[in-house]
């Protein structure tokens, strides 16, 4: 398994260095966020989530910025490691009758200098 | 990853052979998804299931199937695989429900060619 390989948008950040990664989501009635990291070969996990009554969440040492007035969120890593690189996806959250449908975004590529 | 197996986790197959991919949780979550992830793409849904036996499309389900009969198995079934089905295949399961939003989690995944 791996992510989705060519064509990806890409963040070349020094090791130590704040990462910033953006996404736009499309739906406004879309109602939960979430990021996901994917490592080669690997599923997507969980980062952190936020809903859309919040603007910010923090988590260690991440944080989700939600702007509703131009449907954009943002993820940012403090104190990037060689670890956080990966493929970052935004997911989000459209409810309908039966359960929850994530919708997910294209995925940047994060690459961390030593 | 969240006690979830996908079967197998690679495969390779002719054009016009059936395919079932399986995922296997012991989380007891009630929601279980398929979902393709191809390059420029990212992760789309092919179906989704509610509840044992309830299951729904998602945006991508043309050519493919799915059966849930008891909780912890969801199948994908490629009754005829083309070349464009050549992907990987992510499993995710997820306990909330309308109210309640909660995150996926997520299988390895399975990497299929269809020759």
């Amino acid at each position: 398994g791996e992510s989705v390989g060519l064509h990806l948008p890409t963040l070349s950040v020094q090791e130590g260095d704040n990462s910033i990664i953006n996404c736009a989501y499309s739906n406004s009635a879309s109602d939960y966020f979430i990021w996901y990291k994917q490592e080669s070969g690997k599923g997507p996990q969980f980062i952190i989530d936020i809903r859309s009554n919040m603007d910010k969440r923090q988590g260690q040492r991440v944080t989700v910025l939600l702007n509703k007035t131009v449907k954009h969120l943002s993820l940012q890593i403090a104190a990037t490691q060689p670890g956080d690189s990966a493929v970052y996806f935004c997911a989000e959250n459209r409810n309908n009758n039966a359960g929850n449908m994530l919708t997910f975004g294209g995925g940047t590529r994060l690459m961390v200098k030593p | 990853d969240a006690g979830i197996t996908q079967s197998p986790r690679h495969k390779v197959t002719e054009t016009g052979t059936p395919v079932t991919l399986r995922c296997h949780q012991t989380e007891n979550h009630r929601y279980m998804y398929w979902y393709r992830q191809d390059p420029g793409h990212g992760l789309r849904l092919i179906h989704y299931s509610y509840g044992v036996k309830d299951t729904d499309k998602g945006e991508v389900s043309d050519g493919y199937s799915v059966s849930r009969s008891k909780t912890e198995d969801f199948l994908l079934t490629l009754e005829s695989a083309t070349s464009s089905q050549t992907s990987v295949y992510f499993c995710a399961i997820s306990e909330g429900g309308p109210a309640m939003n909660t995150e996926a989690f997520f299988g390895q995944g399975t990497r299929l060619t269809v020759v």
